[in-house]
């Protein structure tokens, strides 16, 4: 199984500023297999980002996605004070799909 | 425009089993594959398995293997999650989830969450 792994868990930043969450893996995935998710407390998550750098449809393009084999990222340009949540990266792999542990976005 | 709809909110007691449906309203499953995914309380997104509908072939995460069934009714665009065996720690919202398998793959469509309570 592969394994994802976020980072930071924690992102501590002021509306404006630009946000780099890190989500790395524990075997190479295909960019195809790569997708990014925004959670808000009480809803079900939402895709922001597939095939590792496509946004996806009504998605700000604030949000920029990058990466290949082991190492993705989501970038934030420059925070609103709705983008302050919970992300989470995805792979769809080897017919088991893992998500990493989730960065949570904060109002610094 | 398809909308996932799921049933309500359960309360089970340990060792029992709940069974949590997932329909397309506005239109049906047609190729999809719908996917599972639960989050504990304060935790993050975990993946159980998924169905392919117009096939009726499911698979599992391990974790759940032997404890977890997918099913679906193509005829309703229905499909089924069923837990056995359940303990305090299955406490979670679950999710039904479709999945577009294309040049790239992700879940597009997800429905709002139903919350199964475990507790004595």
């Amino acid at each position: 199984e592969i394994v994802l792994t976020q980072s930071p868990g924690t992102l501590s930043l002021s509306p404006g500023e630009r946000a780099t969450l890190s989500c790395r893996a524990s075997q190479s995935v295909s960019s195809s297999y790569l997708a990014w998710y925004q959670q808000k407390p009480g809803q079900a998550p939402r895709l922001l980002i597939y095939g590792a750098s496509s946004r996806a449809t009504g998605i700000p393009d604030r949000f920029s996605g990058s990466g290949s084999g082991t190492d993705f990222t989501l970038t934030i340009s420059r925070l609103e004070p709705e983008d302050f949540a919970v992300y989470y990266c995805l792979q769809f792999g080897s017919s088991s799909y893992t998500f990493g542990q989730g960065t949570k976005l904060e109002i610094k | 425009q398809v909308q996932l709809v799921q049933s309500g909110a359960e309360v089970k007691k340990p060792g029992s089993s709940v069974k949590v449906s997932c329909k397309a309203s506005g239109g049906t499953f047609g190729t999809y594959t719908i996917s599972w995914v639960r989050q504990a309380p304060g935790q993050g997104l975990e993946w159980m398995g998924r169905i392919i509908p117009i096939l009726g072939i499911a698979n599992y995460a391990q974790k759940f293997q032997g404890r977890v069934t997918i099913t679906a009714d193509k005829s309703t665009s229905t499909a089924y999650m069923e837990l056995s065996s359940l303990r305090s720690e299955d406490t979670a919202v679950y999710y039904c989830a479709r999945e577009v398998e294309m040049a790239n793959w992700y879940f597009d469509l997800w429905g709002r969450g139903t919350l199964v309570t475990v507790s004595s």
